[in-house]
């Protein structure tokens, strides 16, 4: 099992500012890589998929980069509809793994 | 618009059994993968099976391997998951989800909370 660790745990950041997250793979996935938005009491929302590809009305602030085993996803300016926890997940090898969450809270 | 409405949570005791239905709408539901995945209470998510569109081949997670079904009826647009032999450590929400053209999941239903308890 691919095992799929994110870094931080949680970030502490203000509205405005720049900030990324990491994920690492234990082994490599390719650019089979998908990110996902949680809000407390919702289903997940699909962020990025193929490691890089923003998913419909997802906004340009949010981008994501990586191959391999190593992935982070940036948000250029957070907005107060940003604060959320974050997953990532590999969907190169079954079984499919998520990551632990990074959660982004509002400094 | 795709939807999905998910039903059948509930508690259950430990060994016991349930299922899970999601109805879908708003896209032409046996051309695409579906999956569950979960989440126990405070935690993370964890995939648990997924199902492809056309051929209906389908993955577990080992943690549900012998114990869950997957299976859909594309002619009532329809996924399950049948769950049998419930253990304390299933008790989470479980979200429906449909593939892109290809994974991974771009639409979620609303969850539905299971809890395993005597």
């Amino acid at each position: 099992e691919i095992v799929m660790t994110q870094s931080p745990a949680t970030l502490s950041v203000s509205p405005g500012e720049r900030t990324t997250l990491s994920c690492r793979a234990s082994q490599s996935v390719s650019n089979n890589l998908a990110w996902y938005q949680q809000k407390p009491g919702q289903a997940p929302r699909l962020l990025i998929y193929g490691a890089s590809s923003r998913a419909t009305g997802i906004p340009v602030r949010i981008s994501g980069s990586g191959s391999g085993t190593e992935f982070t996803l940036t948000i250029s300016s957070l907005q107060s509809e940003d604060f959320a926890v974050y997953y990532c997940q590999q969907y190169n090898n079954w079984p499919w793994t998520f990551g632990q969450g990074t959660k982004v809270e509002i400094k | 618009e795709v939807q999905l409405l998910q039903s059948g949570g509930g508690l259950v005791q430990p060994g016991g059994s349930l299922r899970l239905s999601c109805a879908a709408s708003g896209f032409t539901f046996g051309s695409y993968g579906m999956g569950w995945v979960r989440q126990a209470p405070g935690k993370g998510l964890e995939w648990v099976s997924t199902i492809t569109g056309t051929v209906g081949r389908t993955y577990y997670a080992d943690s549900v391997k012998g114990r869950f079904t997957i299976s859909r009826d594309n002619s009532k647009n329809t996924l399950y998951l049948q769950m049998n032999s419930l253990r304390a450590e299933d008790t989470a929400v479980y979200y429906c989800a449909k593939e892109m053209w290809v994974p991974p999941f771009d639409s979620w239903g609303q969850g539905t909370l299971v809890t395993v308890s005597s």
